[in-house]
């Protein structure tokens, strides 16, 4: 079945790092990825995803590339803030599914002054 | 937009009780919402997929007559942990969709079996 792995955690980062954060998937067809992000004592909220190979999606300064040929999806930064701090969750979303999300493990990212 | 609640955000009962918890869509329709749980310092797992005015459909191993979840409008969906235990103890978190639209999640609510 379709599942996703990204890298274990905690991440610890000093503030203006580089930011990568593994994410690999299996999965038959052609899934939609996303990057969801969880804010300490909040839900989680979409932070970029992409529908198909080649595609690149970001925000807030936050890219990942939808790689087919390598099964990946890889979150990165070039200069993460203290307020990026926060659990990051790689999910994909296969063809026929009706929507239904799978979640890798989570990675914690904490980002100090 | 696309703001979901749930209610309550946290709540202890004793084993043996039913809690019910709802998830609702406050600024748009939701065809669709999705219950999920979460261990601590775990991802997120699909309990069920609910359709509004239809039966949900649960993933496998999870139990049906134990997690209840009633969608019986556009905005409003409840999910019914009958006769809770410790092992019960754990956050559920929803989402809700609109079409094929994104899914927008709820901020969880933490249940505590004791």
């Amino acid at each position: 079945g379709n599942s996703v792995t990204q890298m274990e955690g905690p991440v610890t980062l000093s503030e203006e790092a580089f930011l990568t954060i593994n994410c690999t998937y299996t999965a038959t067809g052609y899934p939609s990825l996303f990057w969801y992000v969880q804010y300490p004592g909040e839900g989680l909220q979409l932070l970029l995803k992409a529908t198909k190979a080649d595609d690149k999606g970001s925000n807030k300064g936050f890219e990942a590339t939808y790689r087919k040929e390598t099964t990946s999806f890889h979150l990165e930064k070039g200069s993460v803030q203290v307020s990026d701090s926060a659990v990051y969750f790689c999910a994909l979303s296969g063809d026929n599914q009706g929507g239904k999300l799978i979640f890798g493990q989570g990675t914690e990212l904490s980002v100090k002054p | 937009g696309a703001v979901v609640s749930q209610h309550p955000s946290w709540v202890i009962c004793k084993s043996g009780t039913s809690v019910k918890i709802e998830c609702r869509s406050l600024d748009f329709q939701a065809t669709t919402m999705f219950w999920y749980r979460q261990f601590p310092k775990q991802s997120l797992m699909l309990m069920a997929t609910s359709n509004e005015g239809s039966k949900a459909t649960y993933e496998q191993g999870v139990e049906k007559d134990k997690f209840l979840i009633n969608h019986a409008s556009l905005t409003l969906s409840t999910l019914t942990v009958t006769s809770a235990h410790p092992e019960d103890s754990s956050f559920y978190i929803c989402s809700a969709r609109r079409g094929t639209d994104t899914q927008y999640f709820g901020p969880g609510t933490r249940l505590t079996v004791l």
